[in-house]
């Protein structure tokens, strides 16, 4: 089946640390990949997508790239913010445009001035 | 409207008794989902709704859950006699078909007491 396994958290950095949150990922053909973010009292929010091996995600200068011969696609930011500061959920979309999305626990972050 | 419009914002129910949940999906999204978000479960795909389609129900967790999509726009999730273990939040999400992005509404919050 479809399974989407990420990072446990909660994860606390300082600002301006590097940031990973890991996700590795289960699916059947080729499915299109997500990070979506919900900060607090708002609802889920794209971050970032990749739709096929090798693609590379990026906006509000997070990235993430689509490998498939390792099944992840780890989230990286290289200086965070307070702003930063958030859940973070890793997603598959195992029917591209069907969006029966198969998210993972999510990630609590929290950046520290 | 904006964006996906969901209400009650919160909702405290008697265990047994029925709720109903609405969403407003972005206008012209031809394609509307219901997912959950429980402690214990993460988030989970519920149903979906694409055009004139009969809906994917696929992720409906028991018989006391159904929902239905009026003249292709607002949707209403029915959960009938409550249970506890309903309590979560309820997020409705929204896209045109095969767009690769869904926008998600606030949730509602049920508890169930």
């Amino acid at each position: 089946g479809n399974s989407v396994t990420q990072m446990e958290g909660p994860v606390t950095l300082s600002e301006e640390a590097f940031l990973t949150i890991n996700c590795t990922y289960t699916a059947t053909g080729y499915p299109s990949l997500f990070w979506y973010v919900q900060y607090p009292g708002e609802g889920l929010q794209l971050l970032l997508k990749a739709t096929k091996a090798d693609d590379k995600g990026s906006n509000k200068g997070f990235e993430a790239t689509y490998r498939k011969e390792t099944t992840s696609f780890h989230l990286e930011k290289g200086s965070v913010q307070v702003s930063d500061s958030a859940v973070y959920f890793c997603a598959l979309d195992p029917i591209q445009g069907a969006q029966k999305l198969v998210f993972g626990q999510g990630t609590r972050l929290t950046i520290n001035p | 409207g904006a964006g996906v419009s969901q209400s009650p914002s919160n909702k405290v129910t008697e265990k047994g008794k029925d709720v109903e949940l609405r969403c407003d999906p972005i206008s012209g999204h031809t394609a509307l989902y219901w997912y959950r978000q429980s402690l214990g479960q993460g988030l989970e795909f519920l149903i979906y709704f694409q055009g004139n389609s009969a809906p994917d129900k696929s992720g409906l967790p028991s018989d006391r859950f159904s929902a239905e999509r009026t003249g292709g726009s607002v949707s209403t999730l029915t959960i009938q006699r409550t249970q506890q273990e309903d309590s979560a939040v309820y997020l409705c999400a929204s896209s045109l078909w095969g767009q690769i992005e869904a926008f998600f509404g606030q949730g509602t919050r049920l508890t169930v007491v």
